[in-house]
């Protein structure tokens, strides 16, 4: 069975920085692209970012390029998400996914 | 960067009602696509991954087909239960921007 689990959120304040991490379990999880993905209270998903089997390939949605990093280390099943100068737009759910495979999440709250 | 679009973004049906979701992708996909109802305060639910399969506990009227460009969700007979958004999404990539499928 494929586990995800989540961990890292929390309350930061804006322009603070916060590292997420996801792990794997139940897969072999170097053969798997992987993303994270949020969800915003009251709103819909959204694509965060992803990563390649390797780490060589990353992608990111336009609002977040520059500001968040995503990262994998296969040799523990590992993916994480680097967040710096996060903003209240930043606040969600976040969960980590590989294809249908999601997490149960962890919350981001960017607040003063 | 493939993207997705989602029609309708509203759709107002009746319990009992045939419903059906359309996405299309800029590129071929393959199957590599899920479904997903969102009820508010709510996990998102997996309904259909691998464009047609029917994950497991959900329901035999929700149904889902296509590959390439063009997937369709299908509900067959709308249950009150099934009043809620709906989301495609290109495996670890975008998500359609959703259909909100409420009561006429």
């Amino acid at each position: 069975e494929v586990q995800l689990v989540e961990s890292g959120g929390g309350l930061v304040q804006p322009g603070g920085s916060l590292r997420l991490s996801c792990a794997a379990s139940g897969l072999s999880f170097s053969n798997y692209w992987m993303s994270w993905v949020r969800q915003a209270p009251g709103k819909g998903l959204e694509w965060v970012a992803n990563i390649n089997l390797d780490g060589s390939r990353k992608n990111y949605v336009d609002s977040v390029r520059g500001r968040f990093t995503i990262s994998r280390d296969n040799a523990k099943n590992s993916l994480f998400l680097q967040m710096d100068t996060l903003s209240g737009e930043d606040t969600a759910l976040y969960y980590c996914a590989i294809n249908q495979f999601w997490g149960r999440g962890t919350l981001v709250t960017v607040s003063s | 960067d493939i993207q997705i679009t989602q029609s309708p973004s509203t759709l107002s049906a009746s319990v009992g009602d045939r419903v059906t979701i359309t996405c299309r992708a800029r590129q071929s996909i393959s199957t590599w696509l899920a479904w997903y109802q969102v009820k508010p305060g709510k996990a998102p639910k997996l309904l259909i991954y691998a464009a047609s399969s029917l994950e497991r506990g959900v329901p035999s009227r929700f149904s889902g087909s296509g590959s390439g460009t063009e997937f369709t969700l299908t509900i067959s007979s709308l249950q009150p239960d099934d009043f809620a958004t709906y989301y495609c999404h290109q495996y670890n990539a975008y998500f359609g921007p959703g259909t909100t499928v409420d009561i006429k």
